[in-house]
């Protein structure tokens, strides 16, 4: 079993709807939790980072984590075209910056 | 200036072929990793360097020898590769190498592929 499970994908959507990304992992230890988007033939890009379970929000965009369910979101509100990118869930421990990937999701946010 | 480099963007080499890959960052980050992606899968962690030494080898192959010459600089030198070889190679700094709540930046990657 994978670390780091997230929601395959693809996902499409139409423009200005609200996306939800999913993950779960398996290592109670993983105490920090990102969200990359990666554009096509791009370097992934950090779009959140939280250390705690709760909400972070920044623009249209809010990360959601639940330690005790093991369960990280990120959602996308107001969905834009230029959103279309695929999403890479990541966490942490404390063990030297390694970060465990989820395989991401691929998002087609249509005009 | 949060930018990481990488050059080539592209890079075409036989199996006989010697190579290198170049990553710099100017943000102070002692922090520096290589990854390896392939077509639609996440990065796979390849090496880590922390304060210039070498903290993670993940077992890669020795065809793969990677160097730190400075705080700045991160290299990856390339011999004798093979076809699957051919990915995207990515670059990423970050502050303190983890164990806090640091970004990681990544370069945009080279493009690699092995005829």
């Amino acid at each position: 079993q994978k670390e780091v499970e997230q929601d395959p994908g693809p996902l499409s959507v139409p423009e200005g709807a609200i996306v939800s990304l999913n993950c779960t992992y398996s290592n109670s230890a993983f105490q920090y939790f990102m969200w990359y988007r990666q554009y096509s033939r791009k370097g992934p890009e950090l779009l959140m980072y939280t250390y705690s379970s709760g909400n972070k929000e920044d623009g249209r965009f809010t990360a959601q984590v639940d330690k005790s369910s093991k369960y990280i979101s990120l959602f996308i509100r107001d969905s834009q075209p230029s959103d279309s990118a695929t999403y890479l869930c990541a966490t942490e421990g404390t063990n030297a910056g390694k970060s465990t990937f989820g395989d991401g999701t691929t998002l087609t946010v249509k005009p | 200036d949060t930018e990481v480099t990488q050059t080539p963007k592209h890079l075409v080499m036989g199996m006989t072929n010697k190579k290198s890959l170049k990553c710099e960052q100017h943000m102070g980050h002692r922090a520096m990793y290589w990854y390896k992606q392939k077509a639609k899968k996440p990065p796979e962690l390849m090496f880590v360097y922390s304060y210039e030494k070498l903290s993670i080898n993940e077992s890669v192959p020795s065809r793969f020898s990677p160097e730190c010459p400075n705080s700045s600089l991160l290299n990856l030198h390339l011999h004798a590769l093979q076809p699957e070889d051919s990915a995207l190679y990515l670059c990423a700094s970050r502050n303190r190498g983890g164990g806090s709540p640091d970004t990681q930046y990544f370069g945009p990657g080279t493009r690699l592929t092995v005829l």
